[in-house]
């Protein structure tokens, strides 16, 4: 079985601090991938980022960055200098190599920045 | 190029009525997978649809049923509608069955009363 955990359910910040998500993953799948999510309140999933299991590189996307930590099975996601427009509820999901495209997702953290 | 669509937008339904939900991929796109999210909760998997077949199945009641249609578009159906029914609807396509990403419309908001 695959899980997904974000243990914060909801962090607040001031605008301009930096902020980590986390995301801590099972899976019993050699090959996988991860992903991350952001819904604003109008509903939609926005797609951040996907990592596969190969591949522990560290990825930045200008003040997006993720850290992929396959010993912990961690997979966080670090926005720096926080806007106003980054407040949104963030999902971790996982996707094994077998499961065709169905994403495990984890509960969510919801995100408040504060100008 | 349009995205995911989805219709309706919102909905209110009566329990024990039944319900049907529409989603229009992404041009090209041949999978469609259906997630639920309950209020405060991460999406769960329903359903995943790839050519008109059934390719994966979450762990949901015989009331969920889906099909996709020959243009790729999918309806999920949702029969003896149960309160704890009340979520959004999520759909999502893909370029293939597997190992693409998968993009989301803004979902169906279903209340049932």
């Amino acid at each position: 079985a695959q899980k997904v955990t974000q243990a914060q359910t909801e962090i607040s910040v001031v605008e301009k601090e930096d902020v980590t998500l986390d995301c801590v993953y099972e899976t019993r799948d050699t090959t996988y991938y991860l992903f991350w999510y952001k819904q604003p309140p109008s509903g939609e999933l926005v797609f951040l980022i996907r990592r596969n299991s190969f591949d522990e590189q560290n990825e930045i996307s200008g003040r997006y960055s993720w850290n992929f930590q396959k010993s912990t099975s961690s997979f966080n996601f670090t926005i720096t200098a926080s806007q106003v427009v980054d407040s949104a509820v963030y999902f971790c999901a996982l996707r094994g190599n077998n499961a065709g495209n169905m994403l495990t997702f984890g509960g969510g953290t919801r995100l408040m920045v504060k100008p | 190029d349009a995205g995911v669509t989805q219709s309706p937008t919102h909905l209110i339904k009566t329990r024990g009525q039944q319900v049907t939900l529409r989603c229009s991929p992404i041009s090209g796109h041949k999978s469609v997978s259906w997630y639920q999210q309950v209020l405060g909760q991460g999406p769960q998997f329903i359903f995943q649809y790839y050519e008109k077949e059934e390719r994966g199945r979450g762990n949901f009641p015989d009331r969920f049923s889906a099909r996709q249609f020959p243009n790729y578009s999918s309806e999920l159906n949702v029969n003896a509608l149960l309160l704890g029914d009340s979520a959004l609807y999520l759909c999502a396509s893909s370029l293939e069955v597997k190992n693409t990403e998968a993009f989301f419309g803004q979902g169906t908001r279903l209340t049932v009363v």
